[in-house]
């Protein structure tokens, strides 16, 4: 089975613009969570959805928001960026919502200058 | 706030030792813990699961769960340059919001020729 695959794998953008990255399944899985990882915080949970709802949200600001679509692909939007938006964003997919295994994507760099 | 503590290491350890990384976590209804390595610059990817009390292995991975003590671990035998990466502990903590797959911030081993 192919992985979960992520695009595009790097952005630079500018302070105030708005970004949309992608996020593509393991072929059967129905659950997508994204994540965002610096050095200083580590991996913070942003959302996870599942049949096309948000299951569950972690602590970002509404600037952040995603959504599923019927064939379980994902996009996540990040408006009005900032300077600590840098990251690297990752995408990980599962069988069903937030059970068992998660499987990770390659990735999306985001440098906000 | 539900929290997983890692010791940030560096780990360092000899070609051919056991390394030993330790977790802890903070919700004692947990009940599925994972491990993932992450080389720099790359992606989480998954190496462990236990969800039950005692030791689960893999090939030259074992990993042990003391729930009593919320308390799991991993250790590597026969430890390869090729094992010198950052090695997550993951735990799903149940919450009023929904299941949440919380990471600590992870320990980097460096296994040493």
């Amino acid at each position: 089975k192919a992985g979960v695959t992520q695009t595009p794998r790097y952005l630079i953008k500018t302070r105030g613009q708005q970004v949309t990255l992608s996020c593509s399944p393991i072929s059967g899985h129905r659950s997508v969570s994204w994540y965002q990882q610096t050095p200083g915080q580590g991996l913070q949970f942003l959302f996870e959805y599942f049949s096309e709802t948000q299951r569950n949200k972690g602590n970002f600001p509404g600037r952040f928001s995603g959504r599923q679509f019927s064939n379980s692909r994902s996009e996540m939007n990040v408006s009005t960026l900032e300077l600590g938006d840098s990251a690297l964003y990752l995408c990980a997919s599962s069988p069903e919502l937030t059970g068992r295994e998660q499987y990770f994507g390659p990735g999306t760099r985001l440098t906000v200058t | 706030q539900k929290e997983v503590e890692q010791n940030s290491g560096p780990l360092s350890v000899p070609e051919g030792a056991i390394a030993s990384l330790n977790c802890t976590y903070s919700d004692r209804g947990s009940q599925s813990f994972f491990w993932y390595r992450q080389y720099s610059g790359k992606s989480p990817e998954l190496i462990m699961s236990i969800y039950s009390n005692g030791d689960k292995e893999d090939g030259r991975f074992t990993a042990q769960l003391n729930k009593a003590s919320q308390y799991v671990s991993l250790l590597i035998r026969d430890s390869q340059p090729s094992d010198s990466a950052t090695y997550l502990c993951a735990v799903i903590f149940l919450t009023g919001g929904g299941n949440k797959l919380t990471f600590g911030t992870g320990t980097q081993l460096k296994v040493e020729l």
